[in-house]
């Protein structure tokens, strides 16, 4: 049974550019979060998608933008680049509803860099 | 004000030492409390929850004061393994998993 699967694990881009990073959730799960690490700091709450559509957003920008499939797998799209993007993005996930800690799992994250 | 606030450290302590992580979080309608560990490069993964009536597994503790909004983790005969950045996290009421992380506290424990 894979657990969250992440991909690419490493992406470099230049300023300007738009990326796409893919989540795919522990079987079973149904809710995908996507959080934001930049060096030297916690992860941050970019949002959450549950039944294909945004459940609930942190602080950022519109140039963050996300999708869930059918299938519970998931999309972040970050468009015009910036260096402060630059950061490990964190894909975890559950089954709706439940709310013990227990039951959220992450990936390994995509580590982007923007020159 | 940071939804999450934890020590900004370093720390860098000596095989067998005890060592307290401290954190204070704003909303004070949170529900949830964890301590989650995670090593250079790596995913962060739970450590452990946080109760209200304090906790305990093997050499780590954790304690929660909901009046003054305030959890720490203390551990006990530090190993070289637990060398880590250590992240508090709190999380909301309702069904969701929105989870408020701290920025986290590094810990390097030497021989």
């Amino acid at each position: 049974d894979a657990g969250v699967t992440q991909s690419p694990t490493h992406l470099i881009k230049t300023r300007g550019q738009q990326v796409t990073l893919r989540c795919s959730p522990k079987s079973g799960h149904d809710t995908v979060s996507w959080y934001q690490q930049a060096l030297g700091q916690g992860p941050q709450f970019i949002f959450q998608y549950y039944e294909e559509e945004e459940r609930q957003r942190g602080n950022f920008p519109d140039r963050f933008s996300g999708h869930q499939f059918p299938n519970y797998s998931s999309e972040l799209n970050v468009n015009a680049l910036l260096l402060g993007d630059s950061a490990l993005y964190l894909c975890a996930s559950s089954a709706f509803g439940v709310t013990t800690n227990e039951k959220l799992f992450f990936g390994s994250g995509t580590q982007l860099s923007v020159l | 004000r940071k939804e999450v606030e934890q020590d900004p450290g370093p720390f860098n302590v000596p095989e067998g030492a005890t060592v307290a992580f401290n954190c204070t979080y704003s909303n004070s309608a949170s529900q949830s409390f964890f301590w989650y560990r995670q090593d250079c490069r790596k995913e962060p993964k739970l450590l452990m929850s946080v109760y209200s009536s304090g906790n305990e597994d093997g050499r780590f503790t954790a304690q929660l004061n909901r009046a003054s909004q305030y959890i720490s983790l203390l551990i006990r005969d530090s190993k070289l393994s637990d060398s880590a950045t250590y992240l508090c996290v709190v999380m909301g009421a309702g069904n969701n998993n929105d989870m408020r992380f701290g920025a986290g506290t590094r810990l390097t424990v030497k021989p």
